[in-house]
């Protein structure tokens, strides 16, 4: 079974509307990031949460938001989606207790669509 | 302003020849480096890391230079498989003190290992 899940793995919206996407984890871990990846441009991160109270803007919050709901749950949702958030978008986590360094394990990523 | 650069989109190799990527950062408070390797429709998967205060690490196929004075790192590998074929990220962070700072993604590289 998949450590980091993502639900759903591909969705085609209009713009307006509202979407969630999800993500759970089983490693234990108390950091959860998203990011978006588009075309040439890498991986950008949008929000992170060092635990269930602690939520962070990223480098491109702006129109999304998020929910930690509890250490294994991560959503992050559009509330009004436009056809720029058209992205691949990735969940991570990573143990607070890993020692030296940052080392994330991904999700294996939800392909979104804004038409 | 890109703190993390990956300079070459692509790069096409022969099986059985060296692969080399390579990845420049601007911020000399960067002391530890992961790169990632990233296959069509999975989510990045970590590869190898190296903290600043080594010049080499080393794991099979896979080895990580990095030159502070520089601000270069490569990634080496000896001898390339078809199945390296993927997107490479590099990223750093910030981790003095043990804060285990966020991950920042260069754009990627895309490796081809021909037959």
């Amino acid at each position: 079974d998949a450590d980091v899940t993502q639900t759903p793995r591909n969705r085609i919206t209009k713009t307006g509307k509202r979407i969630m996407l999800e993500c759970s984890q089983t490693k234990g871990h108390d950091r959860m990031y998203w990011y978006r990846q588009d075309p040439g441009l890498g991986l950008r991160l949008i929000y992170y949460s060092f635990d269930v109270k602690d939520i962070n803007k990223g480098e491109i919050s702006d129109g999304y938001s998020v929910s930690r709901q509890a250490q294994a749950k991560f959503s992050l949702s559009l509330e009004s989606a436009i056809p720029n958030q058209t992205a691949l978008y990735f969940c991570a986590t990573s143990d607070l207790a890993g020692g030296f360094g940052n080392e994330q394990f991904f999700g294996p990523g939800t392909r979104l669509t804004v038409l | 302003d890109q703190q993390v650069k990956q300079n070459s989109p692509s790069l096409s190799v022969q099986e059985g020849r060296i692969s080399i990527l390579n990845c420049d950062y601007t911020n000399s408070m960067f002391d530890y480096f992961l790169w990632y390797k990233k296959y069509p429709a999975e989510g990045p998967t970590f590869l190898i890391s190296i903290s600043s205060i080594k010049d080499k690490n080393e794991d099979g196929r896979f080895t990580v230079f990095l030159n502070k004075s520089a601000k270069h790192l490569s990634l080496h590998i000896v001898p390339s498989q078809p199945g390296d074929s993927a997107v490479y990220f590099c990223a750093a962070s910030i981790n003095y003190g043990g804060s285990q700072g966020n991950l920042i993604f260069g754009k990627g590289t895309k490796l081809s290992v021909k037959p």
